[in-house]
């Protein structure tokens, strides 16, 4: 009964394929997450998703596309592949509607380690 | 702008309190978090404050919150050794989507 779960948890890959990493979650979250996290840990939002709807969209290449069919998944897309793609790519969810009541508390995927060789 | 600033690194004896700070930028954020992070694994949610509150306090965890100063600080006492991992400050602006993540503070706990 995982809350947020996320496929695959590792991924080898060489320069210039094209990947995606499958995210679900059963909290029943009205918006969903894409963070990216480099070798130092730093933390860094690239998409969000409320409702289906994209809210967020920081400023990430347009080789990532985020998709979300619907509100209980959000995929992530990567095209050609480059060396400095390599990191943990998290999805979270949370339930924004009632955020102003019970505050944005993002719940965490295991993560995504994703290695480009 | 928005921004939340912690010190990266900690150090501290098994036993000791540990003492992680954190600086935020945005006043009208409603709550505050820390997430803990082990190696190897995702983000969890350790605790959160209310920005009403100045503390909170859950078994071996105290949160204080400064509002004035937007300081917020997490206290672990008694220290394990599996109380080692990275914890990331968080601020969630009222009335947005972002919740804005600090850079994350490394404990290291010594036997």
């Amino acid at each position: 009964d995982t809350a947020v779960s996320q496929t695959p948890k590792y991924l080898v890959t060489q320069m210039g394929n094209d990947k995606s990493i499958k995210c679900e979650q059963n909290l029943g979250h009205d918006t969903m997450y894409w963070y990216k996290q480099d070798s130092k840990k730093f933390l860094k939002i690239m998409f969000s998703y409320n409702n289906k709807e994209l809210i967020i969209n920081e400023t990430v290449p347009n080789r990532f596309s985020p998709k979300s069919p619907d509100k209980a998944h959000l995929n992530l897309h990567i095209n050609s592949l480059e060396l400095g793609d390599s990191a943990v790519y998290f999805c979270a969810s949370s339930q924004v509607s009632s955020r102003d009541r019970y505050g944005n508390t993002i719940y965490f995927g295991e993560g995504s380690w994703l290695t480009v060789v | 702008g928005e921004d939340v600033e912690q010190s990266l690194f900690l150090s501290v004896r098994e036993g000791d309190s540990s003492v992680i700070n954190c600086t935020y930028t945005d006043s009208s954020s409603t709550y505050l978090y820390w997430y803990k992070q082990e190696p190897g694994a995702g983000l969890q949610l350790l605790t959160y404050i209310f920005s009403n509150m100045d503390m909170k306090q859950d078994q071996r965890l105290t949160v204080l919150l400064n509002k004035k100063d937007k300081h917020l600080s997490l206290r672990i006492a008694d220290t394990q050794t599996g109380d080692s991992a990275i914890y990331f400050c968080a601020e969630a602006p009222s009335g947005g989507f972002k919740t804005i993540f600090g850079a994350g503070t490394r404990l290291f706990v010594k036997a």
